[in-house]
């Protein structure tokens, strides 16, 4: 009984560095979401993809892309890291329909700290 | 713009203790209202989720309240103990894709 999966759960990376980090749901949801928690903020959507083969942009998006593999994977990636990308990433899925009484999921978070 | 606030940002209390938690927003057009609890270094996991229709839902020692027209809900947890310490947050759903949380209230439950 997975739900999400995060990996990595910890990465520190230098700036200018890239890195891809990858999430996968087994809820069969249609929707999946990337958010960033910063210290005295609540969480604030990156990107989320409706369905396979879409992305959009949320909240806080610069510096970031996203791929949504197939309906099962949804993987963020930092082409070219900045310190003010330091944060916790988190992935969650969800079902697409606003009147579900299904909730978000979501996983561990991956904890990223760029030097 | 949509705003989630919750307050107090923290709270420790005696075990045993019956508590509540508070959260409010500023726009009562949402479909519904969900409480997380986050514990150190994990990810969220869902409490109990009101749509909008709804007043209340309960689950075990937890009961959360919604007043659409005032903005607030209400998280009530009973006889509380120290495994109930944790970051309590708050997120309303405003549409197919967008969620707005609170900052979370972060609860300890003393011995």
């Amino acid at each position: 009984n997975a739900g999400v999966t995060q990996t990595p759960k910890f990465q520190v990376l230098k700036t200018g560095q890239s890195m891809t980090l990858q999430c996968a749901q087994d809820m069969n949801h249609n929707s999946m979401y990337w958010y960033r928690q910063d210290p005295g903020m609540g969480l604030r959507l990156i990107y989320y993809s409706a369905s396979e083969g879409t992305t959009d942009k949320g909240e806080v998006p610069n510096g970031y892309n996203v791929s949504r593999l197939n309906k099962r994977e949804f993987s963020l990636r930092l082409e070219s890291a900045a310190p003010s990308q330091t944060s916790v990433y988190f992935c969650a899925s969800s079902e697409a329909v606003v009147m579900s009484n299904q909730p978000q999921h979501f996983g561990d978070g991956t904890r990223l700290s760029i030097l | 713009k949509q705003e989630v606030t919750q307050i107090p940002a923290a709270l420790s209390v005696p075990e045993g203790e019956n508590l509540v938690l508070n959260c409010s927003f500023t726009d009562s057009a949402i479909y519904n209202l969900q409480w997380f609890r986050q514990d150190p270094g994990k990810g969220l996991t869902s409490l109990l989720l009101i749509q909008s229709s709804q007043r209340e839902q309960t689950s075990g020692r937890l009961n959360a309240s919604l007043d659409k027209s005032s903005g607030r809900s209400t998280l009530y947890i009973a006889a509380s103990q120290p495994g109930d310490s944790a970051t309590y947050l708050c997120a309303v759903r405003l549409g197919t894709y967008k969620y707005i949380f609170g900052t979370g209230t972060r609860l300890k439950v003393l011995a």
